[in-house]
């Protein structure tokens, strides 16, 4: 069974500087998605950036981009320019292409609460 | 606004008793899954399904059970609730069954006292 770690249980940021969380998964499988999710206090679950584990290129979306280690199964999430509406729980997560051709959930690590001091 | 309805939002209801949870897919959306969120166990795979079929189990207890019905909609029912069924639970939309992002509705609060 596939695991998902995150180490950092809380992170603390200044107002426009840059935070890189931290997330390793344990797989033997060659072939998975990766993903970071956001939990603002309100809840959802909003998808801030995917990762495909057969691109080479670190994915990016605006100040959001990953570093993305195959060979040491790490996945780091860094945030450029944190603002105030970047505070929430962020939540690393692992699934597979092959289980039940695609049919399994998402394995999801115990989340990092990020707090951004103005 | 994801496009993903869960109903209700919150939920109390005390031990032994039987309740179920509602979610809608996004418009077009054939595959539905089912999450639990708790302090002790974090975010934890329930159960697939898609287009009326189950798909995939993950940690589901064998007191909880789903279904998805002809219009897509998608039940969770959680029966003789426990304490520690006190959990907030999502449920997610994707398009096919093989998907590489879903999309999670805002989740229903059950508190079981």
């Amino acid at each position: 069974a596939q695991t998902v770690t995150q180490s950092q249980p809380e992170m603390s940021v200044q107002e426009a500087e840059t935070v890189t969380l931290s997330c390793t998964y344990d797989t033997s499988e060659s072939d998975y998605y990766l993903f970071w999710y956001k939990q603002p206090p309100s809840r959802q679950m909003i998808l801030v950036i995917r990762q495909e584990a057969y691109k080479q290129q670190n994915a990016t979306e605006n100040r959001f981009s990953v570093n993305f280690q195959k060979a040491a199964k790490s996945f780091s999430l860094k945030i450029s320019d944190s603002q105030l509406g970047d505070a929430a729980m962020y939540f690393c997560a692992y699934r597979s292409a092959f289980a039940g051709g695609g049919a399994d959930g998402l394995t999801f690590g115990k989340g990092t609460h990020l707090i951004i001091q103005p | 606004d994801s496009g993903v309805t869960q109903t209700p939002k919150h939920l109390i209801t005390a031990t032994g008793q039987r309740v179920t949870l509602r979610c809608s897919p996004r418009s077009g959306d054939l595959s539905v899954y089912w999450y639990q969120q708790s302090l002790d166990q974090g975010l934890q795979f329930l159960i697939q399904y898609y287009n009326g079929e189950e798909r995939a189990k993950g940690n589901i207890l064998e007191r909880f059970s789903a279904q998805q019905f002809p219009d897509l909609h998608s039940e969770l029912n959680l029966s003789s609730l426990e304490l520690g069924d006190s959990a907030l639970y999502f449920c997610a939309s994707s398009l096919r069954d093989s998907y590489t992002e879903a999309f999670f509705g805002q989740g229903t609060r059950l508190t079981v006292v």
